[in-house]
């Protein structure tokens, strides 16, 4: 069984520039989670997908977006960068609400500096 | 509105004391909640969940619908239960809402 891979490790952008950053998910979870942690705060729900369809977000703009993929892999665009989106940004995997086991399994995160 | 609060950013005590990490939450519903943990340079993990009514570690948490609570407690602290934990609520669209997180530091 594999675990939640995310991909790249450390990023640094520029202001304004776009971002894409990859989540593998745990084998056989089909939805997928992108949370948000600024320093010294909480992980922040952005959106999560189930069987390639946004099903949820949270209170971030529309320059956030995201994609699932058929291996349900996911991928989340931040678009028109802001220093304030400097952050780590955490993509969780799990059975869909419902199921037996709902746990969220996390990836070890993807840290991006904008400067 | 869905919240959780966690009142302290860090909780230190000595190896052997008593343990009481304290989670406050406001839900419109049956909450489901959780306790993560995050060991240093490590993941976030589960550490349990209220509806499993376990003990990890030592750990166990007990979910007070009058008092909106769900404080995580340890009757004897180790030094490796230092971490950072974060109480965090399910939504009924599945999205965890998480507190701001707590450092518990166990000294030797």
């Amino acid at each position: 069984e594999t675990g939640v891979t995310q991909s790249p490790t450390h990023l640094i952008k520029t202001r304004g520039q776009q971002v894409t950053l990859r989540c593998s998910s745990q084998s056989g979870h089909n939805t997928v989670s992108w949370y948000q942690q600024a320093l010294g705060q909480g992980p922040q729900f952005i959106f999560q997908y189930y069987r390639e369809e946004e099903n949820g977000r949270g209170n971030f703009p529309p320059r956030f977006s995201g994609l699932q993929f058929p291996n349900y892999s996911s991928e989340l665009n931040v678009n028109a960068l802001e220093l304030d989106d400097s952050a780590l940004y955490l993509c969780a995997s799990s059975l869909p609400r419902g199921g037996s086991d709902t746990e969220a399994f996390f990836g070890q995160g993807t840290r991006l500096t904008v400067v | 509105a869905q919240r959780v609060t966690q009142p302290e950013k860090l909780l230190s005590v000595f190896k052997g004391a008593p343990v009481e990490l304290k989670c406050n939450y406001s839900y419109s519903g049956s909450p489901e909640l959780f306790w993560y943990v995050q060991y240093s340079r490590q993941r976030l993990q589960l550490l349990l969940r209220h509806i499993s009514r376990e003990s990890i570690k030592g750990f166990t948490a007990d979910l007070n619908k009058g008092e909106t609570s769900f404080h995580l407690k340890k009757p004897f602290a180790q030094e490796e239960d230092s971490a950072m934990y974060y109480c965090a609520l399910k939504s009924n669209t599945g999205k965890l809402i998480f507190g701001q997180g707590t450092t518990l530091q166990v000294k030797p």
